[in-house]
């Protein structure tokens, strides 16, 4: 199946630093490309969709200007967690279409201390 | 509202002891209905795709199908290797950018030796 690869794999940042989330579609082009977030023994919650040379549309309850997400070209995705907390320690999750299916990347573990 | 519902939430098995997994759900105009297998701290690895009631679809010792209500995955003579958290997606045609995939709680599957 088509590949989805994350960049980092996990991350640890100071609480209000900024850090940048990489996804790449590696022998596809995704116009749409979801940026999902996931807690421990819980499902994946959806957080916006990605649309490249356009603007993101973001899900009820995600703070837009907290999570930047910027898709300038037809392979990469980011997803940039601006002044980040505690609280926004997670497990994030890109995916992209590809064909009738989705895909989903590797995962990438934010830490905030 | 879309909505999909997993059961049971988790599930032990012996090692060949065949069973099933249920995902029911709810949609308004049914895109198709995916299977994701995750395994702890990974992004989610697709299975299959089905598209229309009576379909079905097999890989190795798992085999999905669907009804206009639910599917389910069928596990046969399972092995420790299947062990992980099955994941049950549903993609709308009317919901707000029918790309979306709207996602279950999943069943989380440990298979003993």
């Amino acid at each position: 199946g088509a590949v989805v690869s994350q960049h980092p794999s996990w991350v640890i940042c100071k609480s209000g630093t900024s850090v940048k989330i990489e996804c790449r579609s590696l022998d596809f082009q995704a116009t749409t490309m979801f940026w999902y977030r996931q807690f421990p023994k819980q499902s994946l919650m959806l957080m916006a969709t990605s649309n490249e040379g356009s603007k993101a549309t973001y899900e009820q309850g995600v703070e837009k200007d907290k999570f930047l997400i910027n898709h300038a070209s037809l392979t990469l995705s980011t997803l940039t967690v601006t002044s980040a907390h505690p609280e926004d320690s997670s497990f994030y999750i890109c995916s992209a279409i590809s064909g009738n299916t989705i895909y989903f990347g590797e995962g990438s573990w934010l830490t905030v201390v | 509202e879309d909505q999909v519902t997993q059961s049971p939430e988790a599930l032990r098995l012996q090692e060949g002891e065949s069973s099933s997994l249920n995902c029911s759900y709810t949609v308004s105009g049914l895109r198709g209905l995916f299977w994701y297998r995750q395994d702890p701290g990974k992004g989610p690895e697709f299975l299959f795709t089905l598209y229309s009631a009576g379909e079905e679809k097999e890989k190795e010792r798992l085999k999905a199908t669907l009804t206009k209500k639910e599917s389910f995955l069928h596990i046969t003579a399972p092995k420790p290797e299947d062990s992980a958290t099955y994941l049950c997606a549903v993609r709308s045609m009317f919901s707000g950018g029918y790309n979306k995939l709207i996602f279950g709680a999943g069943t989380r599957l440990a298979v003993h030796p």
